[in-house]
Formats: structure tokens, C-alpha cells, sequence
């Protein structure tokens, strides 16, 4: 079975740039999750995919943040402009839980992202 | 927002002994999971223990959970290098949201 796959890998952009982070989830999973880590912490949610609806984006600075899941698949994660504060590997996952139940999050490998 | 804080925040031992990991938490959870990250790589999970249990065990894991004090510990035996990793615990606070992950421990596993 194919894992979450994630692309680009490495991007490093100067601020106030624009990048573009495309996330494939396991297919079937019907909930898709973006996750921010920056170096040093653990990953912090920006928003929540149920199929192709949103179920928590309450974390996503939405002033330049922005992300969609076309047809319930693959999603992007869009940021524009970019801020040095916004360097850090941005993760996505996906699950099969679509109820009440959070179970089991896979994870792609991460886009690491670095704003010069 | 993060919920859990694992305990300590770097731990470092030898090939063969145990590594014992905590986690705290604030609000009611369904759930908690942990979760290893190898240098530069995804989030693997390891274990998930529920509200109603408290203790599992997987491979060389034990998990232990307790609800009154919101507190849980993840217990490694007989380290190997390959071990060395980060480990998160992260909570699953009810009614479909996503988990809430700590900032990790970051173990070190020397020969």
C-alpha cells in the first residue's frame, strides 16, 4: 500500500514569495490533516479535512494561508506571502477515522520549508 | 493548540537499558497515541491506548495510561541505536478533531 506522498520536499523561497505544498493521501482515507512543525516542536494543527470539507481550520493564519482538497483526494496547501516566521516542514496525514474516533494518523515525509 | 508535554524533553542512555517517556495533558481525551520521529522524516505511529484502558503493550512498548491524572508514560526496553528518535504523545480530544501533539522527547541511544 502507497504511504502519504508529499511534494516538494525542500523549498526555500525569500519572503514575501509564494510556495505551493501538494499532498496525496492513502487512498480511502477520508480525513486529510496539514500539520506545521517548526525545528524543535511537535507538529501543530492548520486545518482538517473531513472528504472535502473542512472540519477545523480555526489554526490557519488565513491572511496568507490557504488550502483545499479538490474531489475528497489529493490536497494543497498554499502560502502567499511568505514570513521567516513561516520556515518549518509542514506535514501531511491522513486517516481513515471519519466519525467520532481520531485513530491512527499516517504521515507523509514532510515539505521543509525555509524563508530567507 | 498543544495539549500534551512530554517529560523529559531529551533523555540519553546506553544500548540495553529502558527509556521511560511521560506525557501530561489538560482536558478529557478518547484517546492517546505516540508517535516516533527519526531525524528529517515523518511522524511513525507507535501505540494507541484508549480512555478505558491502562495499560498496552506492543514489541518492546508499554504504554500506561491514567486518566485521573491525565498522564501517560511510554516505556521502551532493551534500547537499540535504532531507537534513537523523537517521541511525541498526542491526544485525541473527542468529537472527530485532530490530535493535539506535544513538543516531544528526544532520545539518544549511544552503544
Amino acid at each position: 500500500e502507497a504511504g502519504v506522498a508529499q511534494s516538494p520536499r525542500y523549498k526555500i523561497i525569500e519572503k514575501r514569495q509564494s510556495v505551493a505544498f501538494w499532498c496525496n493521501p492513502i487512498s480511502g482515507h477520508a480525513t486529510l490533516y496539514w500539520y506545521q512543525q517548526i525545528l524543535g516542536q511537535g507538529p501543530k494543527l492548520l486545518i482538517q479535512f473531513q472528504n472535502n470539507g473542512v472540519v477545523d481550520d480555526s489554526q490557519l493564519p488565513k491572511d496568507r494561508f490557504s488550502a483545499e482538497r479538490l474531489k475528497g483526494v489529493d490536497s494543497t496547501l498554499k502560502i502567499q506571502p511568505a514570513k521567516l516566521e513561516d520556515s518549518a516542514v509542514y506535514l501531511c496525514a491522513s486517516s481513515l477515522a471519519s466519525g467520532e474516533n481520531t485513530g491512527e494518523l499516517f504521515f507523509g515525509e514532510g515539505s521543509r520549508l525555509t524563508v530567507l | 493548540s498543544q495539549q500534551g508535554e512530554e517529560d523529559p524533553q531529551a533523555l540519553s542512555i546506553q544500548e540495553g537499558e529502558n527509556a521511560t517517556m511521560n506525557c501530561s495533558y489538560k482536558t478529557s481525551i478518547n484517546n492517546l497515541q505516540w508517535y516516533r520521529q527519526n531525524s528529517g522524516r515523518g511522524l511513525v505511529h507507535l501505540i494507541l491506548i484508549r480512555s478505558n484502558e491502562r495499560e498496552k503493550h506492543s514489541g518492546r512498548l508499554r504504554v500506561t495510561l491514567d486518566t485521573s491524572k491525565k498522564s501517560s508514560s511510554l516505556l521502551i526496553t532493551a534500547s537499540r541505536a535504532a531507537d534513537t528518535a523523537s517521541y511525541f504523545c498526542a491526544t485525541d480530544p473527542n468529537s472527530g478533531y485532530a490530535l493535539n501533539f506535544g513538543k516531544g522527547t528526544s532520545l539518544l541511544v549511544t552503544p
